[in-house]
């Protein structure tokens, strides 16, 4: 069965700084994945996913993800955070039917000035 | 614009009054979907359409009921709401094995 990990539920960064948000997922074969971000109150966004290819994905909003198939793991990346970038962020897999997604718990991401 | 809206946003009702909440999507997708998500869970699928007339169960459908009759309309019916389905609801919709598309939640509250 499909599951998707995310570590840590709160991550404080401050502004300028670099992030990374860790996901492992397990799946049997190879998986679709994908990082969707909420701000307060609202829907949830893609920031990027990875179907195949290149393992080094780029998203929106300068952030970067990079697939590691050994580890399981496609952890989100992004070199200088911003305030507006404080949100929660899901990590997510894409089940059999690739339209059926497991989500993560999320971690929610704190900027201070 | 490209979107998926939902309504109501944000509902109270009382435990066993049957409720529906409506999505619709502009964009002509065929997969449409409706999730929870739940602090410490994460958002968790409930039911999801490959397209009109065609619907199965994802991970916690209990309690709730959809249909597809239309391509751009993918309703949730509570028939006998109880307080642990006091959430938040997400109804999202996609084309293919891409992007998919999220509408702005319900928030429910079932005393």
């Amino acid at each position: 069965a499909q599951s998707v990990t995310q570590p840590d539920i709160h991550i404080t960064v401050s502004e300028g700084a670099s992030l990374e948000l860790r996901c492992n997922y397990s799946y049997g074969a190879t998986p679709y994945l994908f990082w969707y971000v909420q701000s307060p109150g609202q829907g949830l966004q893609l920031l990027l996913k990875y179907f195949s290819g290149d393992t080094l994905v780029q998203g929106i909003k300068g952030f970067e993800a990079e697939f590691k198939r050994s580890q399981s793991s496609f952890n989100l990346r992004k070199p200088s955070v911003h305030w507006s970038d404080a949100a929660e962020y899901f990590c997510a897999v894409a089940g059999t039917g690739a339209n059926n997604l497991f989500f993560g718990t999320g971690t929610r991401l704190t900027v201070i000035p | 614009e490209a979107q998926v809206t939902q309504n109501p946003r944000y509902l109270i009702t009382v435990t066993g009054k049957k409720l529906t909440v409506t999505c619709s999507q502009n964009m002509n997708h065929e997969y449409m979907s409706w999730y929870r998500q739940d602090p410490g869970l994460g958002l968790r699928q409930i039911y999801y359409s490959m397209n009109v007339e065609v619907t199965d169960k994802g991970d916690v459908p209990e309690g709730y009921k959809v249909s597809r009759k239309e391509k751009r309309n993918f309703p949730l019916i509570l028939e006998s709401p109880s307080p642990n389905q006091t959430s938040l609801y997400f109804c999202a919709s996609s084309s293919d094995y891409n992007e998919q598309f999220f509408g702005p939640g319900t928030r429910l509250t079932v005393l």
